[in-house]
């Protein structure tokens, strides 16, 4: 089993690049997020996929895509980066449901600077 | 966003001395999580809690779902130098059929040898 896994691991990009953050479970949990982690801070929520098929918004999602095709899968696409998006980026999942024992598990992390 | 109040924001200790920590809400949760995150990692659960009351240890921690479902708190009895990290506290609650976690801002420790 190898959780949750993130790449790449670090990234520079220039002002008004994309990229593609990729994430991948293998633990078959339903629930994928995203959350952006500034220096010295928490954790916010950019995104978050309740299944296959299903994403929504979180809390700073300005800037941001994602899409959800496979239960294994939730890539984060930034289509302009922008210096305030320089982050470090964890991806997490879970699997929840009514009663069940739920908990978080998260990636490694995607360092990422924007110039 | 919501998050939680966790408290303290940073301590250094000596080694072999206990760690306490809390984090508190003025909303109810379902479930309590307690992470710790190395420099340059992503966070690694340490305890989760699912019942009300609910006392749970893992090594040297020991964690508690408080009875009010509004608060947590973690105890590292006799802290060694790895102890060293940030320590954040989640609250898991249902919105609309939908599971959200909302983070505390974390409990940065330092175990001076």
């Amino acid at each position: 089993n190898a959780g949750v896994t993130q790449t790449p691991k670090f990234r520079i990009l220039k002002i008004g690049q994309s990229m593609t953050l990729q994430c991948t479970q293998d633990m078959n949990h339903n629930y994928m997020y995203w959350y952006r982690q500034d220096p010295g801070m928490g954790l916010k929520l950019i995104y978050y996929s309740v299944g296959a098929g299903i994403t929504d918004k979180g809390e700073v999602p300005n800037g941001y895509n994602v899409s959800r095709s496979t239960t294994e899968d939730f890539p984060l696409r930034l289509e302009l980066a922008a210096p305030s998006q320089t982050s470090v980026y964890f991806c997490a999942s879970s699997y929840s449901a009514s009663g069940g024992r739920d908990a978080q598990y998260f990636g490694p992390g995607t360092r990422l600077t924007v110039l | 966003g919501q998050q939680l109040n966790q408290s303290p924001q940073s301590m250094f200790i000596q080694e072999g001395e206990d760690v306490s920590m809390n984090c508190t809400s003025s909303s109810i949760f379902n479930t309590w999580l307690w992470y710790k995150q190395d420099p340059g990692e992503g966070p690694v659960l340490l305890i989760a809690l699912y019942k009300a009351g609910e006392l749970t240890s893992n090594g040297r921690l020991t964690a508690q779902f408080g009875i009010t479902r509004k608060d947590s708190f973690l105890n590292i009895s006799a802290s060694i130098p790895s102890d060293v990290g940030i320590y954040f506290c989640a609250g898991q609650r249902t919105t609309s059929g939908t599971y959200k976690y909302i983070f505390g801002t974390g409990t940065r420790l330092k175990v001076l040898a």
